[in-house]
């Protein structure tokens, strides 16, 4: 059915405030990535899950940053006490095993800006 | 340091002719490849993929090219259409590794 999904699309946030990201991923797919895309750069890695397990983390940039994928399905990436340095557009991708070379699928992305 | 470099910001080419984009890398752990293609306020998409163990991929009008030697491939789109215009990032996964990394991307514009 539908691809990845990701909302909100677009979130303005004060410096300090708690924001929450929420990912959809495809259908059956067990692998799902969050990536940071700054302005004009490609989009960087910051976590992995395999199912509900976090197997990498080694991306998130600070422990501000946190992410949860409770069911094995949807995904929420957290970050506490935004600054201004967390302005991004936050890209996730679901590829269907968690076998090596699988094509990732990503959703539209949320954009994010703090004042 | 940038692991995937795409040095060419952008790319203006006119409709039927040859888009040639190009991509480096540093990390010879990198045995997968894959090109994606992105239009503003999208997610990337995918585009075509390459292995280490081939030199060459196509699909359709899209053929990548892997030169290991020298830790290069290419994106040959021919012939280039005015809906080819997009942000083309070229990505890269380590031998083992799960996540991409990926370049800054070239920005393509085909000129009707």
């Amino acid at each position: 059915g539908a691809g990845v999904s990701q909302s909100p699309r677009y979130k303005v946030a004060k410096r300090g405030q708690d924001v929450a990201l929420r990912c959809d991923p495809i259908s059956g797919h067990v692998s799902l990535f969050w990536y940071q895309q700054a302005l004009g750069q490609g989009p960087e890695f910051l976590t992995y899950f395999q199912n509900e397990a976090q197997l990498d983390k080694s991306g998130l940039p600070s422990d501000r940053f946190f992410a949860e994928r409770p069911e094995g399905s949807v995904s929420t990436l957290k970050i506490q006490r935004t600054q201004q340095e967390d302005s991004a557009v936050y890209l996730c991708a679901s590829s269907f095993t968690s076998g090596g070379g699988e094509t990732q699928y990503f959703g539209p992305g949320t954009r994010l800006l703090v004042l | 340091d940038q692991q995937v470099k795409q040095n060419s910001p952008s790319l203006s080419v006119q409709e039927g002719r040859i888009s040639i984009l190009n991509c480096d890398y540093t990390n010879s752990m990198f045995d997968y490849f894959l090109w994606y293609k992105k239009y503003p306020a999208e997610g990337p998409t995918f585009l075509i993929s390459i292995s280490s163990i081939k030199d060459k991929n196509e699909d359709g009008r899209f053929t990548v090219f892997l030169n290991k030697s020298a830790k290069h491939l290419s994106l040959h789109i021919v012939p280039s259409q005015p809906g080819d215009s997009a942000v083309y990032f070229c990505a890269a996964r380590p031998r083992g590794g799960q996540n991409f990394v990926f370049g800054p991307g070239t920005r393509l514009s085909v000129l009707p």
